[in-house]
């Protein structure tokens, strides 16, 4: 099955700094890639996704990219504020039913004010 | 309800005994998961339903794990003989079923077998 990895654990950034977590998939044909921010005490919440037949998305400060000959893809948050501290998740989707994911471990984002 | 919602939040069980974890999905979400998250982990996939049935299953760790869907609508996830290990966040998502749609998490029960 696939194996996700993902890097840091943690990490933590002054605000306005800009963050970056890497993640790599196992499985080529893996074809879904969402990133989830999850709470304390809260279910994770999708921020951002991209598909295979794009290299990056950007939404606002959060932008990801893709390599799929490499099998890896990244987060990056740009003008970090302290509201982005949190738990985030990479995940890659089944190529045959995208919301069967399998996530990586997790990053731990600290930003100090 | 606007989102999907599981109950209890928290349940704390002695080891042995038999537990129900109860999601109601978005309405007219035709997709509902279960993910179980232990302390420190990512969420690992235990079961998907598609309508009333359960399309994919294996996830779910051994035969003490059971989930219903019965109507297409409300999920509940059904834990027996609870062992310490089974203890973890259990989360439920629901999608509206197509390809490449956003599957939204509820906030998740918190079991806790002593």
């Amino acid at each position: 099955g696939e194996n996700v990895e993902q890097h840091p654990s943690t990490l933590s950034v002054q605000e306005g700094d800009s963050a970056v977590i890497k993640c790599t998939y196992s499985d080529s044909a893996s074809n879904y890639f969402p990133w989830y921010k999850q709470e304390l005490g809260k279910g994770p919440q999708l921020i951002i996704d991209i598909r295979s037949n794009v290299g990056e998305k950007k939404d606002q400060r959060i932008a990801v990219t893709l390599n799929k000959t490499a099998k890896h893809f990244s987060l990056h948050i740009t003008e970090t504020q302290p509201e982005d501290s949190a738990v985030y998740f990479c995940a890659a989707g089944d190529q045959y039913n995208f919301n069967k994911f399998y996530f990586g471990s997790g990053t731990k984002l600290n930003v100090k004010p | 309800g606007a989102g999907v919602s599981q109950t209890p939040s928290n349940k704390v069980t002695e080891k042995g005994k038999y537990v129900e974890l109860r999601c109601d999905p978005i309405s007219g979400h035709t997709a509902l998961y279960w993910y179980r998250q232990s302390l420190g982990q990512g969420p690992e996939f235990l079961i998907y339903f598609q309508g009333t049935g359960a399309a994919d299953d294996s996830g779910l760790p051994n035969d003490r794990f059971f989930a219903v869907r019965p109507e297409g609508s409300v999920s509940t996830l059904k834990i027996q003989r609870t062992e310490r290990g089974d203890s973890a966040v259990y989360l439920c998502a629901s999608s509206p079923g197509q390809v490449n749609t956003e599957a939204f998490f509820g906030q998740g029960t918190r079991l806790t077998v002593v």
